[in-house]
């Protein structure tokens, strides 16, 4: 099946720095990736769905510019965490998509970001 | 509004026991549903999904879900589980759009 990477896997940082995370489809072109937040024990919560050459459409009470997300090609989108602080620490999870509406979304294996 | 519901928060199974995972979601017009598995520190993995077509449907492990257009249902069944089943699954359903709603999740643990 299709493979989609997340880099790092794991980072810890120091309040008020900005993190970056990287998400790749490594065997197939993705129109469309996501971005979800996970809490411990919790579900995923979309956060923001981008298109590649566009911009990102973010949820409802996601902060934008808190969240950046860049979508530069078909297989790469990336997402920086700018002034991260404590409370933003979480398990990032993407996804990418095909083309189609129906098209099934491959997640990538996440990446858990501390912020001291 | 939207939305989709996994009745049971844990089930903790004995191995070779079969299992169902309950979802319900809100009814629509037209939906995709899937089920996802995810292992600890791990991203989502498809197990099935159903977009259209027969209403009983086959995945991966020996899984498999049923549609029930009038239940606004697709449960999650396996008649034999193994240890290696113990995961967080997930319910999700797209309405027509790209975007996927998940349920809360339900932790299966199975046991020797």
């Amino acid at each position: 099946g299709a493979v989609v990477s997340q880099h790092p896997s794991w980072v810890i940082c120091k309040s008020g720095t900005s993190v970056k995370i990287e998400c790749r489809s490594l065997d197939f072109q993705a129109t469309t990736m996501f971005w979800y937040r996970q809490f411990p024990k919790q579900s995923l919560m979309l956060m923001a769905t981008s298109n590649e050459g566009s911009k990102a459409t973010y949820e409802q009470g996601v902060e934008k510019d808190k969240f950046l997300i860049n979508h530069a090609s078909l297989t790469l989108s990336t997402l920086t965490v700018t002034s991260a602080h404590p409370e933003d620490s979480s398990f990032y999870i993407c996804s990418a998509q095909g083309q189609g509406v129906t098209d099934t979304q491959y997640f990538g294996p996440g990446t858990r970001l501390t912020v001291l | 509004a939207q939305s989709v519901t996994q009745l049971d928060s844990q089930v903790p199974v004995f191995e070779e026991a079969p299992v169902e995972l309950r979802c319900n979601y809100s009814s629509s017009v037209s939906v995709y549903l899937f089920w996802y598995v995810q292992y600890p520190n791990q991203g989502l993995q498809l197990l099935l999904k159903y977009l259209s077509g027969s209403t009983l449907v086959k995945g991966i492990n020996g899984f498999e879900a049923e549609f029930n257009k009038s239940q606004t249902s697709f449960h999650l069944r396996k008649p034999s589980v193994h240890i290696s089943d113990t995961a967080e699954y997930f319910c999700a359903v797209s309405w027509g759009d790209y975007k996927l709603s998940f349920g809360a999740g339900t932790t299966v643990t199975v046991r020797a």
